[in-house]
C-alpha cells in the first residue's frame, strides 16, 4: 500500500530564506507525486506534480521538487520565502494511472516570518 | 471556466440530524472525491466514484454515504450526524479513466465546515 510521510507538521522560516519541506512516500510501483497548497480558508491547489518525466519539477510561485527514486522523496523547496508562502502544504501519491484515489500526508504549516 | 462548487460553504446541525453536502464539478471529469481535514490528520478519504452509479468506501466512512446519479454531482450525507463529524470536507474530481494516461491530478473545491452539536 501506498503511504506518504511529511517530516515536520510545523516548519518556520525568516523572510528570504530558503524553504524545505520534505516528503517521502512508499510505493511499490513509479508513482505519481504531488504538492498541494492550501491557503486559510481555501481548498487545495496544485503546486506541482512529477508524472515520470523529468524528475527536477518545476511549479507556480516559485516552487520546484525532485523525485530522488533511491531515497523515495519528493521534497518541496523555494529558494527565497515570502510573506505569502505561509500556508499548509500536502504531499501525495498515487500509483496507477486513471481510477486510483490519492494518498495525502498529514501536511506541513510554513510560517514564514519578516 | 470549468469549476467544482460545495453548497453550504458553512453548516451548523444537531446530533442525530440528516445532513447533506452538495458537491457540483463542470469539468466533465469521471472521477469524485469526498474527503474530510482534521487537525493533525490531514486529509482522509471518505468515499469516492469512478463514474454514475459507482461508489467506493474509502478509509473513514462509516456513517456517511453517497450516490452518484450524473457525472456532475456526488452529496455526501450524514446518516445521523455525531459531534466526531464535526469537520471541514472536501469534494474533488479527477480526469479518471482507468488504463488511460492520466496523472491522477485532483482539482478541490472550496470545502463546507460542518459543526454538529
Amino acid at each position: 500500500a501506498q503511504s506518504v510521510t511529511q517530516l515536520g507538521s510545523h516548519v518556520s522560516v525568516s523572510e528570504g530564506a530558503l524553504v524545505l519541506l520534505r516528503c517521502n512516500y512508499s510505493s511499490s510501483v513509479p508513482p505519481y507525486l504531488f504538492w498541494y497548497v492550501q491557503y486559510p480558508n481555501q481548498g487545495l491547489q496544485l503546486l506541482l506534480k512529477y508524472t515520470s518525466a523529468a524528475t527536477l519539477v518545476k511549479g507556480i510561485n516559485g516552487f520546484e521538487a525532485e523525485f530522488k527514486k533511491s531515497e523515495t522523496s519528493f521534497h518541496l523547496t523555494k529558494p527565497s520565502a515570502h510573506m505569502s508562502d505561509a500556508a499548509e502544504y500536502f504531499c501525495a501519491v498515487s500509483d496507477l494511472p486513471g481510477n486510483t484515489p490519492l494518498v495525502f500526508g498529514k501536511g506541513t504549516r510554513l510560517s514564514v516570518i519578516a | 471556466d470549468a469549476e467544482i462548487t460545495q453548497s453550504p460553504r458553512h453548516k451548523i446541525t444537531e446530533t442525530g440530524r440528516q445532513v447533506t453536502l452538495a458537491c457540483h464539478q463542470t469539468w466533465n471529469h469521471n472521477n469524485m472525491f469526498w474527503y474530510r481535514q482534521d487537525l493533525g490528520h490531514g486529509l482522509r478519504l471518505i468515499h469516492y466514484s469512478y463514474g454514475v452509479q459507482d461508489t467506493n468506501k474509502g478509509e473513514v466512512s462509516d456513517g456517511y454515504s453517497v450516490s452518484r446519479s450524473n457525472t456532475e454531482d456526488l452529496p455526501l450525507t450524514l446518516e445521523s450526524a455525531a459531534s466526531s463529524q464535526t469537520s471541514v470536507y472536501f469534494c474533488a474530481s479527477s480526469l479518471g479513466l482507468a488504463g488511460a494516461k492520466v496523472d491522477n491530478e485532483q482539482f478541490f473545491g472550496p470545502g463546507t465546515r460542518l459543526t454538529v452539536l
